[in-house]
Formats: C-alpha cells, sequence, structure tokens
C-alpha cells in the first residue's frame, strides 16, 4: 500500500488564528489526494479532492474560503483552516490513491479554544 | 448520491468468537467495497477490500461477502483476538482511478474480550 505522512500530529491553537496542515505521499507521486473531516464517533466525511497543479474541488457544505487547500507538488497537499473556531476542531485526515484503493495518514487532531 | 448503511453499531464478542459486520449500498453503479480498521487516535488502515466482480473475499481470519442483487456486502471476523478491537468502517465508491471517491458508513465498534 501507499506511505502517507501528516504533520503536525495534533496542534492547539487559539480561535482566530490559521493552521496549515500537510499531507506527503512518501512513496508515490499523488495527482490527487483527499482530505476527511472525523469528529469524535463519528464517520468520515470528505471535505475535499486535491488536485496537483489545479484548484481543490470541495464537497458540498465545506466552505473552500475557509478550508485552503494547495497542492503544489506530487508529494505534498496542504490544508490551512483559516480563522479557526472551536467548532473547527476535529480530527483532519488525508489520503491518496492507488488506483481506486485510498490510504490513509495518522490525522492530526486540531483542537482550537 | 451513495448512501452507505452499517450495523450493528457496536458488537461485543468473546476472544475466539466469530465477528460480523453488515453493509448496505444504494448506489448500483457502486464496484469497489473496502474495509478500514480505526484504532484510537489512529488513521483508518485497509485490511480487505472486494470488487464487484468477485463474490467473496479471504485474507487469513478475515473475509467479505458481496451480494450485487441485494446491494450488500459483509465482513467476517474469525477467531477474534484482542487486538481486533477497534472502529471498523466498510466503503463503497464507483472505482476506476485515484479519483475515485468514498463513502463511509457510520462505523462499528468492536470490542474482543477475554
Amino acid at each position: 500500500g501507499a506511505v502517507v505522512s501528516q504533520h503536525p500530529s495534533w496542534v492547539i491553537c487559539k480561535s482566530g488564528t490559521s493552521v496549515k496542515i500537510e499531507c506527503r505521499s512518501l512513496d508515490f507521486q499523488a495527482t490527487t489526494m483527499f482530505w476527511y473531516r472525523q469528529f469524535p464517533k463519528q464517520s468520515l466525511m470528505l471535505m475535499a479532492t486535491s488536485n496537483e497543479g489545479s484548484k481543490a474541488t470541495y464537497e458540498q457544505g465545506v466552505e473552500k474560503d475557509k478550508f485552503l487547500i494547495n497542492h503544489a507538488s506530487l508529494t505534498l497537499s496542504t490544508l490551512t483552516v483559516t480563522s479557526a473556531h472551536p467548532e473547527d476542531s476535529s480530527f483532519y485526515i488525508c489520503s491518496r490513491g492507488v488506483r481506486e484503493t485510498q490510504y490513509f495518514g495518522p490525522g492530526t487532531r486540531l483542537l482550537v479554544l | 448520491g451513495e448512501n452507505v448503511e452499517q450495523h450493528p453499531s457496536t458488537l461485543s464478542v468473546q476472544e475466539g468468537d466469530s465477528a460480523v459486520i453488515k453493509c448496505t449500498y444504494s448506489d448500483s453503479a457502486s464496484n469497489y467495497f473496502p474495509w478500514y480498521k480505526q484504532e484510537l487516535g489512529k488513521g483508518p488502515q485497509l485490511i480487505i477490500d472486494i470488487r464487484s466482480n468477485v463474490g467473496e473475499k479471504k485474507d487469513q481470519r478475515i473475509a467479505v461477502t458481496l451480494n450485487k442483487t441485494a446491494k450488500h456486502f459483509s465482513l467476517h471476523i474469525t477467531e477474534t483476538q484482542p487486538e481486533d478491537s477497534a472502529v471498523y468502517f466498510c466503503a463503497a465508491s464507483i472505482g476506476g482511478g485515484t479519483a475515485s471517491k468514498l463513502t463511509f458508513g457510520t462505523g462499528t465498534r468492536l470490542q474482543v474480550t477475554l
């Protein structure tokens, strides 16, 4: 399977600040990566599809101006939570596909105070 | 769009017993069905998957069955061990490439007791 890393693994920030989360594909290049959000004891919800060299595709209900995605290289996608608020506190997980199979990173836990 | 339902939400079994988790999907075009295991505080790990051209797949103690007509698929874990305790998610997609989106079930918390 694919090897995906995320950084940081956890972050605590004050309300109103922005937080950047990195997702790296360590073994293969990835033209497409995915970002998910998972609230406690809930399932994974797809936020957006990150496309290398072009704009991300956001799922319905996800604010693209709040969750900025940049996929500037074939091994790195970043998610920036802008002006974070306590309700943005969640577990953010990225994945990359190998054919139709998705392999997930270890996740980033965000706590906004 | 696709909708995936998963049952049960919690499952407790004794070590050595079998565990079965069931999922149904709504979109008959879905053709790829992975299962993930998620331990506390970690990302999901793929444990087994099945494509629509196959009715059953087995990997050691884990097996998955697919009934395309009824649009449901199941995960079977035999000889359960304490380390099998985790949350399990089923998913479905219309597979075909690296941009295929997954729709997840709601998850099953499996507890294997000694």
